[in-house]
């Protein structure tokens, strides 16, 4: 299976800050990647795909960007509504998931 | 507006079996793949299973930790997705999520990510 290792696993981070997460792959997958935010005790929401596709209905300061092995989420300018648990996951062949970037308040 | 609702969650001790249930709405459910995702306590996202639509002969696949055990079927007069769960086993403690595949399929490949998540079914497997 194709491993995926997010940065950081933590992230401390102020309103307004530019935040970014990077998301590695052990082999190349194209850009067959999809990000997505969780909060506790709600369901992963998808927030893009094909690694830089932004969902509909998504804020425009999510962004994504990469292909192959290296990819990264960046949000703008950091919301309260977006404090939460971002997981990347690949789909180039059997779904396998980093293991989540905590964004919290600094 | 696409809806998936799953049920069926609860304690069941080691050995034993639950199946849990996904209703869906809001779009046209036939004609789609769906999957099960599971998050244990405190952890990541893992994949359990996937099964394709009529067109594709509702054949399945399952992560190797699960395969052998659980079940996926489908009933697609209901508009519901199910997971048949034996041999449980403490580590399957997690909650379970139906999701949608949204994407691309070929005849060759799937190039698929999840779009929509049911809210999520507690399964505790503990004596």
């Amino acid at each position: 299976d194709i491993q995926m290792t997010q940065s950081p696993s933590t992230l401390s981070a102020s309103v307004g800050d530019r935040v970014t997460i990077t998301c590695r792959a052990s082999q190349s997958i194209s850009s067959w990647l999809a990000w997505y935010q969780q909060k506790p005790g709600k369901a992963p929401k998808l927030l893009i795909y094909k690694a830089s596709s932004l969902e509909s209905g998504v804020p425009s300061r999510f962004s994504g960007s990469g292909s192959g092995t290296e990819f990264t989420l960046t949000i703008s300018s950091l919301q309260p509504d977006d404090f939460a648990t971002y997981y990347c996951q690949q789909y180039n062949s059997v779904w396998t998931f980093g293991q989540g970037t905590k964004v919290e308040i600094k | 507006e696409v809806q998936l609702v799953e049920s069926g969650g609860g304690l069941v001790q080691p050995g034993g079996s639950l199946r849990l249930s996904c209703a869906t709405s809001g779009f046209t459910f036939r004609d789609r793949y769906m999957d099960w995702v599971r998050q244990a306590p405190g952890k990541g996202l893992e994949w359990v299973g996937r099964t394709r639509n009529k067109a594709r002969s509702y054949t399945t696949e399952y992560a190797a930790s699960v395969k052998g055990r659980f079940i996926i079927s489908r009933d697609d007069s209901k508009n519901s997705l199910y997971l048949q769960m034996n041999s449980l086993k403490t580590e399957d403690t997690a909650v379970y999520y139906c999701a949608r595949e949204g994407g691309y399929c070929s005849d060759i490949s799937c190039y698929t990510y999840f779009d929509y998540w049911g809210q999520g079914a507690l399964v505790t497997v503990s004596s």
